[in-house]
């Protein structure tokens, strides 16, 4: 059964620093991966979505890293601000077409 | 091109009552996915539908809950005889699935979710 782990579970970095996302998945046959951003109250955001047979996709300042043999994903934030303050969630697709398995999130603090 | 649509987006009802949420798929969807988030729980799949069909219904409780997706019109999830432990986000997810660009696209979009209260 996949499950899908985000560590740490909240972080608080001051403005301008980079930082990075930690996401970990049990079972390494996944279809593909995306990363998203939930603000309170409202739904989410698609930010990145990395097929299996990629290993990085980019947009802007973030930047998402999949490496299936570990079972590990990153989503890197460079140059962050207080409008990045979200929570961030991982979701891995086993098979084309099914369910997304989500991870419970990483709450991210921006402060200026 | 409008995203997912859902209605409504806030919704209370007391215990013992029914409640309808409604998914609209973004053009040229077939595939809609229905979520679940509980207060400080993980989004949880529930039921992912295709047009007249229920492909997967492994997350829906056994009881009280159903799912529907007509030829026509939106995406419907029921709630029959509401519990204040029903009480969470629902979430609309939709994919242009084997219609989509390269064969075959994926990704799911999500609606603005139905806050469901149970007083």
């Amino acid at each position: 059964k996949q499950e899908v782990t985000q560590i740490p579970a909240a972080l608080s970095v001051p403005e301008g620093e980079n930082l990075v996302l930690n996401c970990s998945f049990t079972d390494s046959a996944i279809y593909n991966l995306q990363w998203f951003r939930q603000d309170p109250g409202k739904g989410l955001t698609s930010l990145l979505l990395i097929q299996s047979s990629q290993r990085e996709q980019t947009s802007g300042r973030l930047n998402a890293s999949l490496d299936k043999s570990s079972g590990r994903s990153t989503l890197y934030i460079a140059a962050s601000q207080p409008g990045d303050s979200a929570t961030y969630l991982c979701a891995v697709q086993s098979q084309a077409g099914t369910a997304l398995i989500f991870g419970k999130g990483t709450t991210l603090s921006v402060s200026s | 091109n409008a995203g997912v649509m859902q209605n409504p987006r806030h919704l209370v009802r007391r215990r013992g009552q029914e409640a309808r949420l409604r998914c609209s798929p973004m053009k040229g969807h077939s595939h809609v996915y229905w979520y679940r988030q509980l207060p400080e729980e993980g989004l949880k799949f529930m039921v992912y539908l295709q047009k007249e069909n229920i492909i997967d219904e492994s997350g829906m409780p056994k009881e009280r809950f159903s799912a529907e997706f007509p030829k026509e019109g939106p995406s419907i999830l029921r709630i029959q005889q509401v519990v204040r432990g029903d009480s969470a986000a629902y979430f609309c997810a939709s994919s242009p699935g084997l219609a989509g660009p390269r064969g075959g696209n994926y990704e799911q979009y999500f609606g603005p979710g139905t806050r469901l209260t149970v007083t």
